[in-house]
């Protein structure tokens, strides 16, 4: 069975400073990969997305992500980060071989003003 | 407004006792699942369906059930057989299509209490 790590936990930054969360995945096929992000007291919504073709991809609110086929990653980043970055980050990958979405533990992020 | 609406957001239960977990979408979806969300373990698929009168077990089925009578809701029972059923459920849908990998749009959950 496929899995997905995201090694912190928790991460807390200073506004301004560059963010970058890891994301591993285990299946070895073809993946989709997804980064969701979920603000205090919303829905959970799509950050970006990775299906074919580039392997960086960009997202909203100025996410990008880069998808290392040797390294089974796909980690998420942002340049300057800002207070209503502070949300809750999870990776998702969807292997061809089933049709559901396996997510990984999630990212607290806190950004101080 | 189109998107996925569950009820309640907050649900109190007595041990022992089944609830049901309200889902409804108006996004013409053919797909929806159910998600539970602990701490420090992502989200983990309990049940999914991909058309109406159909669903598959997820990966932690098990003290769940859920039915599909009608393209729009996917209602969760959590049973008394749930052994730890206190968690935040999510309900999500998406477009289903063998040949192409759609999104799937989440709903604002339902924190069930049971003690």
């Amino acid at each position: 069975a496929q899995s997905v790590s995201q090694h912190n936990h928790h991460v807390i930054l200073s506004e301004a400073a560059s963010l970058e969360l890891g994301c591993n995945y285990s299946y070895g096929g073809t993946v989709n990969l997804f980064w969701y992000v979920q603000y205090p007291g919303q829905h959970l919504q799509l950050l970006l997305k990775y299906f074919s073709g580039d392997p960086l991809v960009k997202g909203i609110k100025g996410f990008e992500a880069e998808f290392i086929k040797s390294k089974f990653s796909f980690n998420l980043r942002k340049p300057s980060v800002q207070w209503s970055d502070t949300a809750e980050y999870f990776c998702a990958v969807r292997s061809n071989a089933g049709n559901m979405l396996t997510f990984g533990g999630g990212t607290r992020l806190m950004v101080k003003p | 407004d189109g998107g996925i609406t569950q009820s309640p957001k907050y649900l109190f239960r007595k041990e022992g006792q089944n609830v049901t977990l309200s889902c409804e979408q108006n996004l013409n979806h053919d797909a929806m699942y159910w998600y539970r969300q602990d701490p420090g373990q992502g989200l983990r698929l309990i049940y999914y369906s991909q058309i109406v009168n159909d669903f598959q077990k997820g990966d932690i089925a098990e003290g769940y059930s859920v039915s599909r009578e009608k393209k729009e809701s996917f209602p969760l029972t959590v049973t008394s057989a749930q052994k730890n059923p206190t968690a935040f459920y999510l309900c999500a849908s998406s477009i289903h299509d063998r040949g192409t990998v759609y999104e799937q749009y989440f709903g604002p959950g339902t924190r069930l209490t049971v003690t």
